[in-house]
């Protein structure tokens, strides 16, 4: 079946250090790829997608681009803030209607 | 505003209750879905729906029930709860059921199963 291996955490950064999160699937056919976002006590939210290979999905400062040939979907930001502390989760959809995360990686940035 | 509706938020209940946590959207999405969340896994799916009276099991659907007889309602029934059901769950609803969709999750119920 469709899998997602996220990094795990967590991950402990200093205000303006570079970020990335590591992010592979594997799934059969053609997926779209997904980063939500979660703060503390609250639902997910969409942070980016892309839809098909070497689409390159951005927001708030993140990106990550859609890379076929090594199925991953890496999340990066140049210079992340204590507001950026909260846990990223990568998914994937497929066409049929399901939809599978990773386990979630827990960012602290510090002051 | 646009919002996914989920209730009750909090609910502690005893084995074998029967309860249901009802989730609504108003944003006329075709697509909706339920899922629980554990420390350590994630999120996995137990439930979707492509459309009104079309659903699916997820990866984890024993011990679920759920029905779609309207587009804005998708409740999740656990006929005969136990511990093991203790969980976050979340709603989530697409406007389209397609890949490309992305979810617009609910604020979550955190259920406790004794």
């Amino acid at each position: 079946g469709d899998s997602v291996t996220q990094m795990e955490g967590p991950v402990t950064l200093s205000e303006e250090a570079f970020l990335t999160i590591n992010c592979t699937y594997t799934a059969t056919g053609y997926p779209s790829l997904f980063w939500y976002v979660q703060y503390p006590g609250e639902g997910l939210q969409l942070l980016l997608k892309a839809t098909k290979a070497d689409d390159k999905g951005s927001n708030k400062g993140f990106e990550a681009t859609y890379r076929k040939e090594t199925t991953s979907f890496h999340l990066e930001k140049g210079s992340v803030q204590v507001s950026d502390s909260a846990v990223y989760f990568c998914a994937l959809n497929t066409n049929a209607g399901k939809s599978t995360f990773g386990d979630g990686t827990t960012l602290t940035v510090k002051p | 505003e646009a919002q996914v509706t989920q209730n009750p938020r909090y609910l502690i209940t005893v084995t074998g209750k029967k309860l249901t946590v009802t989730c609504s959207q108003n944003m006329n999405h075709e697509y909706m879905s339920w899922y629980r969340q554990d420390p350590g896994l994630g999120l996995r799916q137990i439930y979707y729906s492509m459309n009104v009276e079309v659903t699916d099991k997820g990866d984890v659907p024993e011990g679920y029930k759920v029905s779609r007889k309207e587009k804005r309602n998708f409740p999740l029934i656990l006929e005969s709860p136990s511990p093991n059901q203790t969980s976050l769950y979340f709603c989530a609803s697409s406007l389209t059921s397609g890949s490309a969709g992305e979810l617009f999750f609910g604020e979550g119920s955190r259920l406790t199963v004794l």
